[in-house]
């Protein structure tokens, strides 16, 4: 089945600095990589998404990469703001009513 | 997006007894729900895959009979806790999806058994 890695656990930035999370996939057949941020005790919230026909795909200050050769993708953010720290996850799936498979997560703090 | 509610939000029970939470598509019809766990400080881990009016489809580890699962229809699901105990408490955060890659997350519930 499929396995996602996903570094740092945590990490801290200054305010204003970037923030970059990467994530690795195994399963050949994932075709969908949607981003979650998570606050203490509320849902995981979308906050953006790339399917496997795209290299990269941008939202103001949220970007994701993806490389399907190496089966990795990275979540960047920049100009980071104190609210923007929460829990960060990666998932992988096939796509369509697959389940998606998360990453341990990443403990983003921005520091005012 | 589309919108998720669970219910209750919150629930403390007593060990042995059985606990149901309620996944409900708002907005769209769900043909697949998924219902995953959280423990504090870790990720979401699937529990499992329910497709409306078939079984459930369980991952390795999580006992069916334990974790029962309903998916009558195409915006209900729920998910029963039977003769819980304190291993059993956890966040429980069911998610819906249609004819998309994406998955609508409800807002989570929280069990405590004692």
């Amino acid at each position: 089945g499929e396995n996602v890695e996903q570094h740092p656990s945590t990490l801290s930035v200054q305010e204003g600095d970037s923030a970059v999370i990467k994530c690795t996939y195994s399963d050949s057949a994932s075709n969908y990589f949607p981003w979650y941020k998570q606050e203490l005790g509320k849902r995981p919230q979308l906050i953006i998404d790339i399917r496997s026909n795209v290299g990269e795909k941008k939202d103001q200050r949220i970007a994701v990469t993806l490389n399907k050769t190496a089966k990795h993708f990275s979540l960047h953010i920049t100009e980071t703001q104190p609210e923007d720290s929460a829990v960060y996850f990666c998932a992988a799936s096939r796509g369509g009513n697959t389940p998606l498979v998360f990453g341990k997560g990443t403990r983003l703090s921005v520091i005012a | 997006g589309a919108v998720v509610s669970q219910h209750p939000s919150w629930v403390i029970c007593k060990s042995g007894t059985s606990v149901k939470i309620e996944c409900r598509s708002l907005d769209f019809q769900a043909t697949t729900m998924f219902w995953y766990r959280q423990f504090p400080k870790q990720s979401l881990m699937l529990m499992a895959t329910s497709n409306e009016g078939s079984k459930a489809t369980y991952e390795q580890g999580v006992e069916k009979d334990k974790f029962l699962i309903n998916h009558a229809s195409l915006t209900l699901s729920t998910l029963t806790v039977t003769s819980a105990h304190p291993e059993d408490s956890s966040f429980y955060i069911c998610s819906g999806g249609s004819d998309t890659d994406t998955q609508y997350f409800g807002p989570g519930t929280r069990l405590t058994v004692l």
